[in-house]
């Protein structure tokens, strides 16, 4: 069955600090692997990474992708309280009519002042 | 340019009864996709159309699920009849073309979702 896990669950830094977020998979027919934020309501789309050891980059935001050992992080420097949000990490699986994201539970981040 | 609209924000209801979700994709996006979570639990695949065809409903849950994208444009979800554990948030996305070519066309965009309590 795919499966997309991320750690840690839940994390708590202060206001400069700088997280890592994991994201691992076991999926058949990998196409992307996406990262979105959650604040309130909808989740906000972050990066598409299809493409092993390529950073892509946005402000303080960072993520990589290594497909060999089917893993992501998702990089956030000098943390604001804004950051505070659910992390998510989806997987795209595409094959035959499937075309559909697999999601982890999420990362809860708190950054406080 | 307007995003993803979901209706109603909150609905509860009693279990046995009949509600139906409605989604507004971005204009112009063919692709729609329902997902929900429930307590506790990721966020899961129920459904995608391509304009008003079913691509895929390998996710619904069980035929208490109805979902219809008459014309090719807005969508519904229909639960009838609720159940307890229907309870959770429903999201509807969309995207323009297939998502899975890395184009940013493509990126799926969510709504606020649903949240659904059954009772």
């Amino acid at each position: 069955e795919d499966k997309v896990v991320q750690s840690p669950l839940s994390l708590v830094v202060h206001e400069g600090d700088t997280v890592t977020l994991n994201c691992s998979y076991e999926v058949t027919n990998f196409r992307s692997l996406l990262w979105y934020k959650q604040e309130k309501k909808a989740p906000t789309f972050l990066f598409m990474l299809t493409s092993s050891g390529i950073e892509k980059k946005s402000g303080r935001l960072s993520s990589i992708l290594d497909k060999k050992e089917l893993f992501s992080i998702l990089n956030i420097t000098a943390t604001q309280t804004g950051d505070s949000a659910v992390y998510l990490c989806a997987v795209g699986v595409y094959g035959g009519a499937t075309n559909k994201l697999i999601f982890g539970t999420g990362t809860l981040l708190a950054v406080q002042p | 340019e307007a995003g993803v609209t979901q209706f109603p924000s909150h609905s509860v209801i009693e279990k046995g009864q009949t509600v139906t979700l409605r989604c507004d994709p971005i204009s112009g996006h063919d692709n729609l996709y329902w997902y929900r979570r429930v307590m506790g639990k990721e966020i899961k695949f129920l459904l995608h159309f391509v304009k008003e065809s079913k691509q895929d409903e390998s996710g619904m849950p069980n035929n208490r699920f109805l979902a219809e994208r008459t014309g090719g444009t807005y969508s519904t979800l229909k639960v009838q009849p609720a159940e307890l554990e229907d309870s959770g948030v429903y999201f509807c996305a969309s995207s323009q073309g297939r998502w899975s070519y890395q184009r940013s066309g493509n990126t799926i965009y969510f709504g606020e979702g649903s949240w659904l309590t059954v009772v």
